[in-house]
């Protein structure tokens, strides 16, 4: 399969905690998105981070990239029961996206 | 922001019959739209890739004479389901980019259940 591997698959905590999802892949990259999907909806864009990037922010969103061990985490902050939805990242490989198998994060109130 | 919509949102066809998906960028042009298949818990697997013009290019596995696909204008793509079975029931997702695949922009998605 080209996709890559998230973990964990599945994800519950409680408002206010941290939310870390993991993505590893397995070619070099020139970016890493992550994108963020509703249950039954189309796909939001949350960041792009480029390879020579380590770090982004965005909003209570941050994202780590490291090439060396071709991964990369999405760490939500204080999260909210709105931020209830599946995570993926997604690396571009011959003009095309391909995304990760994604992680079901449940925020509980 | 770029605004990419797709009709119809949810479809129930009876096998056998011909389903049409339709892509639209609302406010900007196209240049590529990408059409992806995701079942229940799963990720997108990207079915197709079509430049406004030409025929589209299949994903290993997509059979082309089942899911056409035409690009006929810079802001239309549209997915056709041919003869569907119960077993092409999934959900149907659009991006369209104007920059390649860096910068996609997604639809809502198509419900599609065949009975």
């Amino acid at each position: 399969s080209q996709q890559g591997e998230e973990d964990p698959q599945a994800l519950s905590i409680q408002e206010g905690e941290n939310a870390t999802m993991n993505c590893s892949y397995k070619t070099s990259i020139n970016n890493l998105q992550w994108y963020r999907q509703n249950s039954g909806r189309g796909l939001v864009h949350l960041i792009l981070i480029r390879s020579n990037e380590r770090e982004k922010h965005s909003g209570r969103l941050r994202v780590t990239l490291d090439t060396s061990k071709k991964s990369s985490s999405l760490l939500i902050t204080a999260s909210r029961a709105a931020d209830t939805a599946s995570y993926f990242c997604a690396r571009t490989k011959n003009n095309k996206l391909i995304f990760g198998a994604g992680t079901r994060l449940a925020v509980h109130p | 922001g770029a605004v990419v919509s797709q009709h119809p949102s949810w479809v129930i066809c009876k096998s056998g019959t011909s389903v049409k998906i339709e892509c639209r960028s609302l406010d900007f042009q196209a240049t590529t739209m990408f059409w992806y298949r995701q079942f229940p818990k799963q990720s997108l697997m990207l079915m197709a890739t079509s430049n406004e013009g030409s025929k589209a290019t299949y994903e290993q596995g997509v059979e082309k004479d089942k899911f056409l696909i035409n690009h006929a204008s810079l802001t239309l793509s549209t997915l056709t389901v041919t003869s569907a079975h119960p077993e092409d029931s999934s959900f149907y997702i659009c991006s369209a980019g104007a920059g390649g695949a860096y910068e996609q922009y997604f639809g809502p998605g198509t419900r599609l259940t065949v009975t």
